[in-house]
């Protein structure tokens, strides 16, 4: 089974333009989330998505967004880039949680390296 | 909010030997999971072990295996038997399961994590 795929792999880009990732889950997973890691900062959760609904946002500004499709894809999106927006993006999947107990494992996808010059 | 905290930014083990990171965490949850995941030096995040907080049994994947400690929010990872391969940074990390466990999501709280060097 395929795992999770982010694309592209790297990116470099300049202050104020935007930005999109994209994010394939492993197939059947239905929910998507997305973390961003900086040394400053850590792993920050962003958002995640279940069933193309948001079901929980972090603490960032609304330059950042995301959406899911029907398909179960997400892409995020970052508008007016800053210098600070530089890091890795992890995107994650799992299989919805239904029971008590029955936890799913979250897999993470290798990340998108965003540098914003 | 719940906050981990990590308070080893580095650690280092002799191949072989037995290792164990710490890390505490603030809630003020009763029902909630707790995770290892290691980075390695690829960024790829993989499960080690994970922890629900309903469980008095501590769990144990293998070489690993963790000492939680509910009434004191500490959740420590023991590395026995430690390998080349087990060289990355390990994070610690916090998931609700409040209200539910559908409605709380999948929503992963981090520590700043633990770069653990392996030593031949």
């Amino acid at each position: 089974k395929a795992g999770v795929t982010q694309t592209p792999r790297y990116l470099i880009k300049t202050r104020g333009q935007q930005v999109t990732l994209s994010c394939s889950p492993i197939s059947g997973h239905r929910s998507v989330s997305w973390y961003q890691q900086t040394p400053g900062q850590g792993l920050q959760f962003l958002f995640e998505y279940f069933s193309e609904t948001q079901r929980n946002k972090g603490n960032f500004p609304g330059r950042f967004s995301g959406r899911q499709f029907s398909n179960s894809r997400s892409e995020m999106n970052v508008s007016t880039l800053e210098l600070g927006d530089s890091a890795l993006y992890l995107c994650a999947s799992s299989l919805p949680t239904l029971d008590r107990g029955k936890i799913y494992e979250q897999y993470f996808g290798p990340g998108t390296r965003l540098t914003v010059t | 909010a719940q906050t981990v905290t990590q308070s080893q930014p580095e650690m280092s083990v002799q191949e072989a030997e037995t290792v164990t990171l710490s890390c505490t965490y603030d809630t003020s949850e009763s029902d909630y999971y707790l995770f290892w995941y290691k980075q390695p030096p690829s960024r790829q995040m993989i499960l080690v072990i994970r922890q629900e907080a309903y469980k008095q049994q501590n769990a144990t994947e293998n070489r690993f295996s963790v000492n939680f400690q509910k009434a004191a929010k500490s959740f420590s990872l023991k590395i026995s038997d430690s390998q080349l391969g087990d060289a990355a940074m390990y994070f610690c990390a916090y998931r609700s399961a409040e209200p539910d466990e559908e409605t709380s999501g999948s929503r992963l709280t981090f520590g700043e994590g633990t770069q653990l060097t392996v030593n031949p």
